[in-house]
């Protein structure tokens, strides 16, 4: 039982554009979320996140939009850079679960110089 | 290096053994999370502490796990009787906690222990 979806593996886009990861959940206690970088032989490291009183939060290139009725969120990056280029997990949590957070497959990102 | 440090970095071992592993969290954080990622998937949770008290295990912890903190600092997971199926990257994880504030609950993890059973 998948709760937290990235049902893209991989996405490639050149430097300067911009990049859209996308997250589909089905649990609706599920009330904040996250998203986690990792590059290999590292851990995930915290990249920005959303409350589901918003939609919306935006962190220099980077902005999550959350759209609660699809039970769906994006991240987008922009622009581009070649340093993005990691494995991108999208995470949520709710009620007292605090952090034991779900986590989806993750997206394969490559930016090309 | 003030971040979640994770020892061994890689395991191997033979199946029917067992394994320990250790993780020293940032020093302030009340909380140490351990989570365990197979290829091609995402963390998944196991455990978790508040300071030394264990507060939530999943159901994928069978029997042959057991974490500790003692004191409240360090944490190590043990494997017992080792089965191919344990091959993973086990991480751990710390966060610091106060009251309500669910902003703050951004976890920092370290870089996991491989653990491969032949």
């Amino acid at each position: 039982d998948q709760q937290v979806k990235q049902n893209s593996p991989s996405l490639s886009v050149q430097e300067g554009r911009i990049s859209i990861l996308n997250c589909d959940y089905t649990n609706s206690m599920f009330d904040y979320f996250l998203w986690y970088k990792k590059y290999p032989a590292e851990g995930p490291t915290f990249l920005i996140s959303i409350s589901s009183i918003k939609d919306k939060n935006e962190d220099g290139r980077f902005t999550v939009f959350l759209n609660k009725s699809a039970k769906h969120l994006s991240l987008h990056i922009v622009p581009s850079q070649p340093g993005d280029s990691a494995v991108y997990f999208c995470a949520a949590f709710g009620g007292t679960s605090y952090g034991k957070l779900t986590f989806g497959q993750g997206t394969i990102l490559t930016v090309h110089p | 290096d003030t971040g979640v440090s994770q020892n061994p970095r890689h395991k191997i071992t033979k199946r029917g053994q067992n394994v320990t592993f250790r993780c020293d969290p940032i020093s302030e954080h009340n909380r140490l999370y351990w989570y365990r990622q197979t290829l091609g998937q995402g963390p998944e949770f196991l455990t978790y502490f508040q300071n030394e008290a264990q507060l939530e295990k999943s159901r994928l912890l069978s029997d042959r796990f057991s974490a500790e903190r003692p004191k409240g600092s360090f944490s190590t997971l043990e494997i017992q009787r080792t089965e191919q199926g344990d091959s993973a990257m086990y991480l751990c994880a710390s966060s610091y906690r106060v009251g309500g504030a669910r902003a703050n609950e951004k976890l920092f993890f370290g870089s996991g222990t491989q653990l491969s059973v032949l």
